[in-house]
């Protein structure tokens, strides 16, 4: 079974406070996502990596940036948070044409 | 430009069918996705589509016509636990993987 897991299901941060997301995959898939979902938008995508230390933004990628030193680790950075940052974020892996989501955190930005 | 366009609301009674459609604007296709979504819950993949055609998975099916840019997704003999959004998705030309997500059809099954 592939497992996806993110370091938080719930985050609550202040405004202007550098956040980490983290996201593992233990399946050894190459490819990795972050997306974040809000109601009446659906998941759009902020940044993906095809492979370790490769990353190209997504639809989305102002105000965040992305680590990925190992395989298995994806790392989501927001520098500065903001309050139109609150959000769920959801990370994903694919192996094949199906990609395998974490759990999400819902991050809330006071 | 990009867009993908689905019901945002459907309800449905339990035991009966539902279609869920989806039609897509892309600039190239890889591929049509389905997921389902229960609230608080990650999506989890339910079916792909590449080829014109309905693929069959059990109680759901789902159908794409690439000439229209059309996908539905079919639902029979609806259970309570049905109820969820249901997500469908395009991805990209290329290898990299990346989908393109609608906002998502939140289904209500009611008894």
């Amino acid at each position: 079974d592939v497992k996806v897991t993110q370091s938080s299901r719930y985050l609550v941060k202040r405004t202007g406070e550098k956040v980490f997301l983290e996201c593992v995959q233990d399946m050894d898939h190459e490819n990795m996502f972050w997306y974040r979902q809000d109601p009446g938008l659906g998941l759009r995508l902020i940044y993906f990596s095809y492979d370790v230390k490769m990353k190209e933004k997504g639809d989305i990628p102002e105000g965040y940036s992305v680590s990925r030193e190992k395989k298995e680790r994806f790392s989501l950075i927001l520098e500065s948070a903001s309050t139109n940052q609150t959000s769920m974020y959801l990370c994903a892996s694919r192996r094949g044409h199906e990609q395998f989501f974490g759990p999400g955190t819902r991050l809330t930005v006071l | 430009g990009q867009n993908i366009d689905q019901p945002t609301e459907m309800t449905a009674t339990e035991g009966a069918i539902v279609q869920i459609n989806c039609t897509y604007q892309t600039s190239g296709f890889n591929g049509l996705f389905w997921y389902q979504q229960h609230a608080g819950e990650a999506p989890t993949f339910l079916s792909y589509n590449v080829l014109d055609g309905l693929e069959e998975k059990g109680r759901f099916s789902s159908f794409l016509s690439r000439s229209k840019g059309y996908s539905y997704l079919l639902l029979k003999e609806l259970q309570m636990k049905d109820s969820a959004s249901y997500l469908c998705a395009v991805s990209a030309a290329g290898n990299t993987g990346k989908l393109i997500f609608g906002q998502g059809t939140t289904l209500q099954v009611k008894p």
